[in-house]
């Protein structure tokens, strides 16, 4: 079955930039769509069809997908940006939705 | 603006079945373009999808837990429903209703993003 990987972690400094990658097997050709997730909190999109941004999104949010790699970039960090990340895709191969393993940003 | 809101029993003993039930207020469930999905999250894990269903009752399910899952809907009292047999401590997550969109033809489905969720509601599997 398809496979999403993130990494664990990503830690960074306030007003510094982000980059949470999604890796997958030819995942440039898929759409990926992106959650934030507080703790005790329900997932939030936040990015889909790779990078567009629902209403209500800062543009810091942004996204980008080719080859074999998504990413979450997020520009100018805030306190408010600390949160669980996973991306998601639906494999059309197997008919299902994939998640990926997630990220936990922290910011320092 | 949409609203999910998931209910049914904390907690569900092992080798019975968990059914939760979310309500849709806001929109309607009948809405061509959507479709109505289950996500679960274990204690501190990750996200899986366990299916999903559109409002004329055809539904579709994660295969790692088809043989499991049972999803329906009332479109009358605006609601759809989950029911997982055979629970097992593994089953224990806090369980998500959401929206998406997507098409499905007659040999496969194209979802989209899940853009509404449910606040969710933990479900304990103990005895």
């Amino acid at each position: 079955s398809y496979v999403l990987t993130q990494p664990p972690s990503v830690s960074v400094a306030p007003g510094e930039t982000a980059r949470v990658t999604c890796g997958g097997n030819n995942i440039g050709s898929k759409s990926v769509h992106w959650y934030q997730q507080k703790p005790g909190q329900a997932p939030v999109l936040v990015i889909y069809y790779d990078r567009d941004r629902p209403s209500g999104i800062p543009e810091r949010f942004s996204g980008s997908n080719s080859g074999n790699t998504a990413t979450l970039t997020i520009t100018r960090v805030e306190a408010g940006d600390e949160a669980d990340y996973f991306c998601q895709v639906w494999d059309i191969s197997s008919d299902h939705y994939v998640f990926g393993t997630g990220t936990k940003v922290t910011v320092l | 603006q949409m609203q999910l809101q998931e209910s049914g029993p904390g907690l569900v003993k092992p080798s019975e079945t968990l059914s939760l039930t979310c309500s849709v207020s806001g929109g309607s469930i009948s809405s061509p373009s959507n479709y109505w999905g289950w996500i679960r999250q274990p204690p501190g894990k990750g996200l899986e999808w366990i299916g999903s269903i559109y409002y004329s009752g055809s539904s579709y399910w994660n295969p790692s837990l088809k043989s499991r899952v049972t999803i329906s809907v009332d479109t009358s009292k605006s609601q759809f429903s989950l029911r997982l047999s055979s629970v097992t401590a593994a089953d224990t997550a806090v369980y998500y209703c959401a929206r998406h969109g997507g098409y499905c033809s007659t040999t496969s489905c194209s979802f989209t993003e899940f853009d509404y969720w449910g606040q969710g509601t933990l479900v304990t599997v103990s005895s």
